[in-house]
């Protein structure tokens, strides 16, 4: 049974583009949450989705979206892109959304903006 | 809103000795709180939980931590640790909002070196 993947590993983008980052939730997941992960910090929520649709958020701004997809995949999205996003970005996957399900987490993507 | 707060940037144990890092939260209400673990180019993984019930929680690989509500904290220990216990460690704590659960809010995290 594979556990959460997310693509790409790693990416160098420059200021002022757009990313897409993809994760693939463990089988039998419905939830999907994004956080990110900036250098000597813990992960910060960004949002959460679950059938298809947007049901929390952190403290991010609207450059950061997101997408699911009806097998349960989801997408990040960044526009605009700033110096200050450059970060590890993690995507966990849960069964349910009553806060109290095991978030798996995947090995993260590596953003680097330049 | 809630907080987690984790007051040691780095530890070195000995192999073999114990281990306690420490855990303060805030939230209103009763915390559903955890303890992940990340090694190197690894993503987090959950060595326990506390939702309700006994204050004293047992984990994965021998870890155990204790609930305090007086002190708002859940301490995480070990009574002997490994050389592959070397990792960043780190307690969360998920709150609720209008909208249901939100996402984990995590501390800064507790790098743990271990000494030969």
């Amino acid at each position: 049974d594979a556990g959460v993947t997310q693509s790409p590993t790693h990416l160098i983008k420059t200021r002022g583009q757009q990313v897409t980052l993809r994760c693939s939730p463990k089988s039998g997941h419905d939830t999907v949450s994004w956080y990110q992960q900036a250098l000597g910090q813990g992960p910060q929520f960004i949002f959460q989705y679950y059938e298809e649709e947007e049901r929390q958020r952190g403290n991010f701004p609207d450059r950061f979206s997101g997408h699911q997809f009806p097998n349960y995949s989801s997408e990040l999205n960044v526009n605009a892109l700033l110096l200050g996003d450059s970060a590890l970005y993690l995507c966990a996957s849960s069964y349910g959304t009553g806060g109290l399900e095991t978030q798996y987490f995947g090995p993260g993507t590596r953003l680097l903006v330049l | 809103a809630q907080s987690v707060t984790q007051p040691d940037i780095h530890i070195t144990v000995s192999e073999g000795a114990s281990l306690e890092l420490r855990c303060n939260y805030s939230y209103g209400a009763t915390p559903y709180l955890f303890w992940y673990v990340q090694s190197p180019g690894q993503g987090l993984q959950l060595l326990l939980k506390y939702f309700s019930g006994d204050t004293l929680v047992q984990g994965i690989k021998g870890f155990e931590a204790e609930f305090k509500r007086s002190q708002s904290s859940f301490n995480l220990r070990k009574p002997s640790v490994h050389w592959s216990d070397a990792a960043e460690y780190f307690c969360a704590v998920v709150a609720y909002s209008g909208g249901g659960a939100d996402g984990l809010t995590f501390g800064k995290g507790t790098h743990l070196i271990i000494q030969p």
